[in-house]
């Protein structure tokens, strides 16, 4: 049962250009999103959210586009960086502060000089 | 910044023995949240905890775990009677509260069972 799907397991990109990487869910009652970033033996870091009432929230070099007709969601990193090189996770949630996160398997994102 | 800090690092235990992890919250936090990650899956909420009591919690989480808050700054998961399949990264994490509220989690503590 994967309500968040993140399709591509690893995502390549040169220094400098941009990152899309996506993220699809089936639940229509999640509305909240979040994008969390992971190094290895580290806990998630949260980058960047989005509630369902927005199709966009902008921080610095994090875009999160959301499209609640297709049930995508999509982070861009511009330009992307090499400390950007690591897994993203997308993750969702239904309610309010007790409901816990519903977690996609994760893409990893290798910026290339 | 404040953040979530959890011991210990990593921990090594026979099957069947019990284990505490612990977790400090970010201070002001009212929610406080535990999951899981096997190695090579997705990170899986275990339950969450608000007021002093169990909020929500997921089927992963039957009767061999607990959470309690045992004082003002603390937070804990028991395992009882591990598993090998209770090996896993777990992964504290708390929140402000109320809607739509960013969850902020712990480094993690690798539990080894053997």
């Amino acid at each position: 049962d994967q309500q968040v799907k993140q399709n591509s397991p690893s995502l390549s990109v040169q220094e400098g250009r941009i990152s899309i990487l996506n993220c699809d869910y089936t639940n229509s009652m999640f509305d909240y999103f979040l994008w969390y970033k992971k190094y290895p033996a580290e806990g998630p870091t949260f980058l960047i959210s989005i509630s369902s009432i927005k199709d966009k929230n902008e921080d610095g070099r994090f875009t999160v586009f959301l499209n609640k007709s297709a049930k995508h969601l999509s982070l861009h990193i511009v330009p992307s960086q090499p400390g950007d090189s690591a897994v993203y996770f997308c993750a969702a949630s239904d309610g309010g502060g007790a409901d816990g996160l519903t977690f996609g398997k994760g893409t990893h994102l290798i910026i290339q000089p | 910044e404040p953040e979530v800090t959890q011991t210990p690092s990593h921990q090594v235990t026979q099957m069947g023995q019990e284990v505490i992890l612990r977790c400090v919250p970010i201070s002001n936090h009212l929610y406080f949240y535990w999951y899981r990650q096997i190695l090579g899956q997705k990170v899986e909420f275990l339950v969450s905890f608000y007021n002093n009591e169990i909020s929500e919690k997921s089927e992963i989480f039957d009767d061999q775990f607990s959470v309690e808050r045992p004082d003002g700054s603390n937070f804990t998961l028991k395992i009882r009677s591990t598993k090998l399949e209770d090996s896993a990264m777990y992964f504290c994490a708390s929140s402000p509260g109320g809607l739509g509220e960013t969850q902020y989690f712990g480094p993690g503590t690798r539990l080894l069972v053997l």
